[in-house]
């Protein structure tokens, strides 16, 4: 039973243009979302993340927007870089505080 | 501050044999956990520990054991190794900050052990 779900398996953009990464999520008691990013041959490392209590968080290039109603959540970067490929992973939390962690799509931004 | 480290990178087992894998944190971190990652799989959490001395199930437990003597360290056990248990391992730890009334939990993440267990 998969509660966090990363539906496209990857996506590609052009340089400049908007990336975005979409995440959708089964479980009503998640009330905590972050992005971590991924390079090959690397750990995670934590992105960006929003609050159930928000519908939208912003970080330079990075925003993450939640619809809860949808229980989806979707993070835009503007403008993409070629820097940006990497693997991406949606990551949900509620009370118990542990993270539940979708399965990751891998972006690709060509120069 | 070398954040989390891993010992070993990579490592080859034959079937029945053990391991340890080390995890080491110089955040003060309170919480660790050790997941998985297996292709199309995404994280998955095998055990974790709130603090020293104390270690808890995650979502994979079988075939693995943890201990947690120390505060910075987290070591995950292998006693008899299984093909199935060929993955990238991950540790990471965190310091759990408040959101009203409760722990917003941020993980830091080592650099990854690549098992293969022939």
């Amino acid at each position: 039973d998969q509660q966090v779900k990363q539906n496209s398996p990857s996506l590609s953009v052009q340089e400049g243009r908007i990336s975005i990464l979409n995440c959708d999520y089964t479980n009503s008691m998640f009330d905590y979302f972050l992005w971590y990013k991924k390079y090959p041959a690397e750990g995670p490392t934590f992105l960006i993340s929003i609050s159930s209590i928000k519908d939208k968080n912003e970080d330079g290039r990075f925003t993450v927007f939640l619809n809860k109603s949808a229980k989806h959540l979707s993070l835009h970067i503007v403008p993409s870089q070629p820097g940006d490929s990497a693997v991406y992973f949606c990551a949900a939390t509620g009370a118990n505080s542990k993270l539940t962690f979708g399965k990751g799509i891998t972006l690709s931004v060509r120069p | 501050n070398a954040g989390v480290t891993q010992t070993p990178k990579f490592r080859v087992l034959k079937t029945g044999q053990s391991m340890t894998l080390l995890c080491a944190q110089d955040m003060n971190h309170e919480y660790m956990y050790w997941y998985r990652q297996d292709p199309g799989m995404g994280l998955r959490l095998i055990h974790y520990s709130v603090g020293e001395g104390t270690t808890a199930k995650g979502e994979v437990p079988d075939g693995y054991n943890v201990s947690r003597l120390k505060k910075q360290n987290f070591l995950l056990g292998l006693e008899s190794a299984a093909p199935s248990q060929t993955s990238v391992y991950f540790c990471a730890s965190s310091y759990p900050s408040s959101m009203g009334d409760r722990f917003i939990d941020e993980q830091y993440f080592g650099p990854g052990t690549r098992l293969t267990v022939t």
